[in-house]
């Protein structure tokens, strides 16, 4: 298994609040990227970085941002939460020149 | 852009019974990638598959990547009740390009 983090696990939070999704990765890997998954559905990709500084719009368009101060470090942000960011979020990584993804155990975001 | 579709999206299956999910990819792939999402987890990488006409195995499953590196199958013999779950494939075309997912193939498995 890989070493990669996300916290929350799980967050139930009201309309309009601001939040932030942590995803941590101890392998030092490049290449880092956010899914939205609904339950038993595909996975959608909406970020992903190739590097420090590097952060790119993935296919599905999505009101979040993320950033990349540090090669570990991947958080994604929701300015203002609406129901329809209801879903699990996933965070992976991988190597600099390799496609295999380590995925971290993902958030569940539930808005009110 | 490049496109990778994924069928069945579901399969019903007696336990014991064999298993098989296919890709295919619009574009040729520099490689191919299989990973296993439990139920409630997160997907779990099974293998990758790199040469035209590779078959690898892993116990009970099976993997292949067509001559043409455009599609791929996974086929899983005798299935059990572990095996349940959502099988995804992610094709690559190498480089800078950030592999596509298949829109995965759940598998149900009945005791």
């Amino acid at each position: 298994e890989a070493d990669i983090y996300q916290t929350p696990r799980y967050l139930v939070i009201g309309t309009g609040k601001k939040i932030t999704l942590e995803c941590s990765q101890t392998m030092g890997h490049d290449k880092m990227y956010w899914y939205q998954q609904d339950p038993g559905m595909e996975l959608h990709l909406i970020h992903y970085s190739y590097g420090v500084n590097s952060t790119e719009k993935g296919d599905l368009s999505s009101e979040s941002t993320v950033s990349r101060i540090r090669t570990e470090h991947f958080p994604l942000t929701l300015e203002s939460a609406r129901p329809s960011h209801t879903s699990q979020y996933l965070c992976a990584s991988s190597e600099p020149n390799g496609d295999t993804q380590y995925f971290g155990p993902g958030t569940r975001l539930t808005v009110l | 852009g490049q496109q990778v579709m994924q069928i069945p999206q579901y399969q019903h299956v007696q336990e014991g019974e064999d298993f098989t999910t296919y890709c295919n990819s619009s574009t040729t792939l520099s490689n191919i990638q299989w990973y296993k999402q439990r139920p409630g987890g997160h997907p779990v990488f099974l293998i990758q598959l790199v040469k035209s006409g590779e078959v690898k195995k892993q116990k009970r499953l099976t993997f292949q990547f067509g001559e043409a590196k455009k599609n791929s199958s996974l086929h899983i013999t005798a299935t059990q009740t572990t095996d349940v779950g959502t099988y995804f494939c992610a094709g690559s075309r190498g480089g800078s390009y950030i592999p596509t997912f298949g829109r995965g193939t759940s598998l149900i498995v009945h005791p």
